[in-house]
Formats: structure tokens, sequence, C-alpha cells
């Protein structure tokens, strides 16, 4: 156990609705990241949250978007869904500064009908 | 070219035997260089962490850097059934984690 938990664990939607997917961070973890994962492929890294401001932004549209709260814990936005935007969404905490190391919830597995 | 590439197909090893990965980056200002393994329909978990030139043990595992040739591999001694997993290489570097493909291994008993 990572100490990083997301919810939902899983999710359906239709194509054009908005999802709201939740994580905390581990103890201690004061940074957020975001991860898509479609099926056999690896992470697809999506942003960063340190100190309630995004850190860093991969290749995705501004229909993903995301927020810290003062407590570290973080959500992941994404409106007007695809069917492209059907993955595992992973979350991952870690320390600012530190070596890089990030530890994963569990994911969130989205389903876009 | 991806950031970070892992070539290989499915690896099947003989219970006991050694299961060897590797993968490459290209971005030469990577900074730190981990394995996690991830079982079907869980999240990836980290198993090993390397950060100069050189192998780095860890129990069952070895890890290896070369940053001249862009190069990082991972060793499984004895491999054991509950190994069966797929095998991902990252590279870390501006906030982010750059992740391969993956690589299934596949322990036979």
């Amino acid at each position: 156990e990572t100490g990083v938990t997301q919810s939902p664990t899983h999710l359906i939607k239709t194509r054009g609705q908005q999802v709201t997917l939740r994580c905390s961070s581990q103890s201690g973890h004061n940074t957020v990241s975001w991860y898509q994962q479609a099926l056999g492929q690896g992470p697809q890294f999506i942003f960063q949250y340190y100190r309630e401001e995004e850190n860093g932004r991969g290749n995705f549209p501004p229909r993903f978007s995301g927020l810290q709260f003062p407590n570290y814990s973080s959500e992941l936005n994404v409106n007007a869904l695809e069917l492209d935007d059907s993955a595992l969404y992973l979350c991952a905490s870690s320390l600012q500064g530190g070596v890089g190391i990030q530890y994963f919830g569990a994911g969130t597995r989205l389903s876009v009908l | 070219q991806k950031e970070v590439e892992q070539n290989s197909g499915p690896l099947s090893v003989p219970e006991g035997a050694i299961a060897s990965l590797n993968c490459t980056y290209s971005d030469r200002g990577s900074q730190s260089f981990f394995w996690y393994r991830q079982y079907s329909g869980k999240s990836p978990e980290l198993i090993m962490s390397i950060y100069s030139n050189g192998d780095k043990e860890d129990g069952r595992f070895t890890a290896q850097l070369n940053k001249a040739s862009q190069y990082v591999s991972l060793l499984i001694r004895d491999s054991q059934p509950s190994d069966s997993a797929t095998y991902l290489c990252a590279a870390y570097g501006n906030n982010r984690l750059a992740f391969g493909k993956g690589n299934q291994v596949v322990v036979i008993p």
C-alpha cells in the first residue's frame, strides 16, 4: 500500500459528458501528478500540481484540468469526454525537489461509451 | 522518437532463471530512472530506482544505468511465478516521469 487513494475505482460515462476524479496524496507528500494509461501502453503524463498550482503539463488538451487543495489532495477534471479518453487514470504523489520517486494510487478506470 | 523505449516483446523465462529487461531514453537531462512492476488490472508499483552509472542491487533485482549510452536495464534473478507482470521503465526530468510501453514477463513453473 502506497497511502495514495483514488476515487472512484470505476466510472462509466457517455461521450460529451464531464468527469471529476479525486486523489489523496501520501502523508507528507506535497506534490500530485496525474497520468493516463491506455490499454497496452505506458502511463502518459497529464500534469503535476504543487502548492495548488499547475507545475508542468504534458501533451493533453485544455479540456483536461486540475486542482490541488491546501491538504495536497487533487482533482482531475475532463470536459467533453471523447471515446479515446477511456483509460486508467493514475495519481502519483511525491515530494517536490526530491529525486523523482512517485508512488501511485490504485487508479480510476474510466470507460467512455 | 519516444522519450523512453522498451522494444522487446513478451519474455518467457523458466522458474529460477534470470529475466533481463532493458530500455533506452532520449533526454540526456533525465536525472533519475525507475523500474515499476504492474500486474494486470493494477497500478504500477515501484521496485527499483537508480540515479548514477553502474549497478544497484536490491534482493533479486539488479538495475544498471549507463548514461553515456542512455541505457537502463533490470535483471531479475531466480525468477518466480509471482514475477509474472509487465515491467515499466521510467525516466524522471522536468517534474515528470516518462514511461516506456512496458515489457511483459511470464515465468513458467
